[in-house]
C-alpha cells in the first residue's frame, strides 16, 4: 500500500502568510494526488487534482506542485477563511490512501 | 442540485449489521464511480471502498475487508454500505464521494454530508 506522509501536521499562520504543506508518498504515484480542504463540521472539498490542477471556482490563491514522490500545496496568501485542515490523497491505484491532514491555524 | 445525501447511520451494538445509503441527485449517477470514505471522531480521513459505474468491481481497505459490501442500484440512484460485525474502531462520520476523471486523473469532487456510525453496547 502506499502510504502519504503530510508535513506539518499542524503550522500556525496569520492571515497574508505564504504557507506550504508537503506530502511525501511512500511510491511514485506520477501526478494522481489531489487535495482537500475540510472545515469543521463540514465534508472535505476538493481543491486540486492532478498535482497541480485547480478545480474550478478555487481561488487562484491555492496551487499544487510536484510529482513522483514529493508533492506541496502553497497557499500564497492566507485569507481568514483558509484556516481548515488539509489533506493529499493518491489515486495511483487501490487502496486510495489519504496522508494524515495538516491542521492551518491562526496564530 | 447536484448533491448526495447520505442516511442510516446510528448506535448500534458491536457485532451487529448496518446498511447505511447515500442517494445521488442532479447528476447521471450511473456514469460515476462512487466511494465511501469515513473520519473517526477527531481523526482523518480514510477512504474504505469504491465500486465501478456499472457495479461490476468494488474496492475495499483492508480494514473493511471482508466485513463491509458496497453496492448500488442505478435505477434508483442510490449506493449503500452493508457493514457486518462491526467493531468499536468501526465508529465514524461515514462520507459517500463522487469519483470523477479528467483523462487518467480521478479525483473526489462530490461529498456528501455524512451519516454517524456510532459503535456501543
Amino acid at each position: 500500500d502506499i502510504q502519504l506522509t503530510q508535513s506539518p501536521s499542524f503550522l500556525s499562520a496569520s492571515v497574508g502568510d505564504r504557507v506550504t504543506i508537503t506530502c511525501r508518498a511512500s511510491q511514485a504515484i506520477y501526478s494522481y494526488l489531489a487535495w482537500y480542504q475540510q472545515k469543521p463540521g463540514q465534508a472535505p472539498s476538493l481543491l486540486i487534482y492532478a498535482a497541480s490542477t485547480l478545480q474550478s471556482g478555487v481561488p487562484s490563491r491555492f496551487s499544487g506542485g510536484g510529482s513522483g514522490t514529493e508533492f506541496t500545496l502553497t497557499i500564497s496568501y492566507l485569507r481568514p477563511e483558509d484556516f481548515a485542515t488539509y489533506y493529499c490523497q493518491q489515486l495511483n491505484n487501490y487502496p486510495l490512501t489519504f496522508g494524515g491532514g495538516t491542521k492551518v491555524e491562526v496564530k | 442540485e447536484v448533491q448526495l445525501l447520505e442516511s442510516g447511520g446510528g448506535l448500534i451494538p458491536p457485532w451487529e449489521s448496518l446498511t447505511i445509503a447515500c442517494a445521488a441527485s442532479g447528476f447521471d449517477f450511473r456514469t460515476y464511480a462512487m466511494n465511501w470514505v469515513r473520519q473517526a471522531p477527531g481523526k482523518g480521513l480514510e477512504w474504505i471502498s469504491s465500486i465501478s459505474d456499472g457495479g461490476g468491481r468494488e474496492y475495499y481497505a483492508d480494514s473493511v475487508k471482508g466485513r463491509f459490501t458496497i453496492s448500488r442500484d442505478n435505477t434508483k440512484n442510490i449506493l449503500y454500505l452493508r457493514m457486518n460485525n462491526l467493531r468499536d474502531d468501526d465508529t465514524a462520520l461515514y462520507f459517500c464521494a463522487r469519483r470523477s476523471i479528467y483523462y487518467n486523473y480521478w479525483f473526489f469532487d462530490l461529498w456528501g454530508r455524512g451519516t454517524l456510525v456510532t459503535v456501543s453496547s
